[in-house]
């Protein structure tokens, strides 16, 4: 079982939507999340960060955290074809300079 | 002006070639690394240099080795290069060692003939 799981999708929805990405992870101690966004042939950028429990927004994004149930999750709402691309989450421990990366969601906005 | 550059973007070489990457950050970020990414996208870290010291040194093949002649340079050479080397490679930097916030180049892809 991979530490980080991650849907590789491809998730396609008609612009509009609200979007929800996800993933699981088996590692209790990680405490900083991230999603990073990569277009085609591009770079991935970082998106969202969030340290630990709860949610955090910004603009027509949402971050959230549930430690609990190891899961985190990305909504975009309001989508746009121009969100078309792979997100993937990232995680690591506090102390620990290493990120542990999901396989990528890739996301199909239909005009 | 770009924060991360790669050169070269794109690499058609046969097997048992040796090859290298180049990657420059002007940031004045401390920590820089290597990524492989496949084709199912799963990014794996390769390598990674701290203030021109290696911190991150995965299971890869020695036939790869880094370089890093100061803290905005990192380099990749590849030794008596393989199909399965075939992949696209960032180079990425943080401003911290231990950062999530990493900005990354835009890849080269490397494709082994």
């Amino acid at each position: 079982q991979k530490e980080v799981e991650q849907d590789p999708g491809p998730l396609s929805v008609p612009e509009g939507a609200i979007v929800s990405l996800n993933c699981t992870y088996s590692n209790s101690a990680f405490q900083y999340f991230m999603w990073y966004r990569q277009y085609s042939r591009k770079g991935p950028e970082l998106l969202m960060y969030t340290y630990s429990s709860g949610n955090k927004e910004d603009g027509r994004f949402t971050a959230q955290v549930d430690k609990s149930s190891k899961y985190i999750s990305l909504f975009i709402r309001d989508s746009q074809p121009s969100d078309s691309a792979t997100y993937l989450c990232a995680m690591s421990e506090d102390s620990n300079y290493q990120l542990i990366w999901g396989a990528g969601t890739k996301l199909i906005i239909k005009p | 002006d770009t924060a991360v550059s790669q050169t070269p973007k794109y690499l058609v070489t046969q097997m048992g070639n040796d090859k290298s990457i180049k990657c420059e950050q002007n940031l004045g970020h401390d920590t820089m690394y290597w990524y492989k990414q496949d084709s199912k996208k799963f990014l794996k870290i390769m390598f990674s240099y701290n203030n021109k010291e290696l911190i991150i040194n995965e299971t890869v093949p020695n036939r790869f080795s880094p370089k890093s002649p100061d803290k905005a340079h990192l380099n990749l050479h590849i030794n008596s290069l393989e199909l399965g080397d075939s992949a696209v490679y960032f180079c990425a930097s943080s401003h911290l060692r231990g950062s999530g916030e990493l900005f990354f180049g835009e890849g080269s892809r490397l494709t082994v003939l």
